[in-house]
């Protein structure tokens, strides 16, 4: 099984600042790496997928950027909206099994 | 629009069976792949199992191989998820999702307690 782990688990910014999280995979996933954004009492929503694509509506502020075994999302300058967990998920051994990042809750500084 | 309701959630005894219903609405539901994916209270995610469009290809996690069964029915526009011997550690919110791989869509969840 592919572990994907990320760091820090929790990030304290300000608004307008510049948000970097990692996500790194115990084996290579090529490009099959998603985002995923998630809020208190919602479910998650998809903002990256191919490493690097933002889905449908995403801002720009959102850019993923890694392949192999090292992955980043960078919040360019960070919303009020934001502030949520956000999880890394492979996807290279598709449809035998999803798995998902411990997450990175981004918090208010 | 793109619509997964799931329903069927609860609480229940540890041992005992549960099934979960998504009712699909705004797409072509026999076109796509789908997935349950949970959540335990206050941690992240899990995939649970997967199905293929025909229902002809299921593959289930390893942590719930031999107790859930996955199906679908086209006709209804509906995913399901039986699960038997359940035990405290299933204990989550459980998404049913639109999976491409990635997951574009995904229901609102569905509560399931394991507890005595």
């Amino acid at each position: 099984e592919i572990v994907m782990t990320q760091s820090p688990a929790t990030l304290s910014v300000s608004p307008g600042e510049r948000a970097t999280l990692s996500c790194r995979a115990s084996q290579s996933v090529s490009s099959n790496l998603a985002w995923y954004q998630q809020k208190p009492g919602q479910a998650p929503r998809l903002l990256i997928y191919g490493a690097s694509t933002r889905a449908t509506g995403i801002p720009a502020r959102f850019s993923g950027s890694g392949s192999g075994t090292e992955f980043t999302l960078t919040i360019s300058s960070l919303q009020s909206e934001d502030f949520a967990v956000y999880y890394c998920q492979q996807y290279n051994n598709w449809p035998r099994g999803l798995t998902f990042g411990g997450g990175t809750k981004v918090e208010i500084k | 629009q793109v619509q997964l309701v799931e329903s069927g959630g609860g609480l229940v005894k540890p041992g005992g069976s549960l099934r979960l219903s998504c009712a699909a609405s705004g797409f072509t539901f026999s076109d796509y792949y789908m997935s349950w994916i949970r959540q335990a209270p206050g941690k992240g995610l899990e995939w649970v199992s997967y199905i293929s469009s025909s229902g002809s290809t299921i593959y289930y996690a390893d942590s719930v191989k031999g107790r859930f069964t996955i199906s679908r029915d086209n006709a209804k526009n509906s995913l399901y998820l039986q699960m038997n011997s359940l035990r405290a550690e299933d204990t989550a919110v459980y998404y049913c999702a639109r999976d491409l791989p990635t997951i574009d869509y995904w229901g609102q969840g569905t509560l399931v307690t394991v507890s005595s």
